[in-house]
């Protein structure tokens, strides 16, 4: 079946350190891929996507990484702020269907 | 262009009584996922509908548990005769369609069966 997991649970970093988060997808049809950001109370909140026929995205402090021949997806911070903080997911979805989300990375930015 | 709204934010039933969600996608949005969320929890998709049809509802439970989005109003989660553990919060998205177009979240409704 389908799943999205992320090699970590939790992840501190330092304010002002670069921020990676990863995430394995075993869908190999999967074309489409989004990372959300959710802080506690909230909803999940859009980052950055890419398809599948890029390897790399930039937005601005984050940047998307697709490695397909492994199935791997990654997200990179720049500089991590405070304001980081939260639990992030990684989603996939396979043409013209749902949104698969993997567990979630909390994501702690100590001062 | 405001958002997904979710109401009611929270939502507290007793065993066995009825619960209601809303959700509106942003204008324009015609396809509406709900997923649901567990404490500590990632997101669980639980149905995928368009207007006046549902797509994919592989993710609902079998029973107490229907949902629609019809031509007119807000697409409508409901969950009859609510146990305990349908305490959970709610989250609806929407998008617009189309293929690999991003899809927006509302904030959620909190549910706790009492």
């Amino acid at each position: 079946g389908e799943s999205v997991g992320l090699h970590l649970p939790t992840l501190s970093v330092q304010e002002g350190d670069n921020s990676i988060i990863n995430c394995a997808y075993s869908n190999s049809a999967s074309d489409y891929f989004i990372w959300y950001k959710q802080e506690s109370g909230k909803g999940p909140q859009f980052i950055i996507d890419i398809r599948s026929n890029m390897d790399k995205r930039q937005g601005q402090r984050v940047t998307v990484l697709l490695n397909k021949t492994v199935k791997h997806l990654s997200l990179q911070i720049a500089a991590t702020q405070p304001g980081d903080s939260a639990v992030y997911f990684c989603a996939e979805r396979t043409s013209g269907s749902r949104l698969t989300f993997g567990e979630g990375t909390q994501l702690t930015v100590n001062p | 262009n405001a958002g997904v709204m979710q109401n009611p934010r929270h939502l507290v039933r007793r065993r066995g009584q009825e619960a209601r969600l809303r959700c509106s996608p942003m204008k324009g949005h015609s396809h509406v996922y709900w997923y649901r969320q567990l404490p500590e929890e990632g997101l669980k998709f639980m149905v995928y509908l368009q207007k006046e049809n549902i797509i994919d509802e592989s993710g609902m439970p079998k029973e107490r548990f229907s949902a629609e989005f019809p031509k007119e109003g807000p697409s409508i989660l409901r969950i009859q005769q609510v146990v305990r553990g349908d305490s959970a919060a709610y989250f609806c998205a929407s998008s617009p369609g189309g293929y690999n177009t991003e899809a927006f979240f509302g904030q959620g409704t909190r549910l706790t069966v009492v």
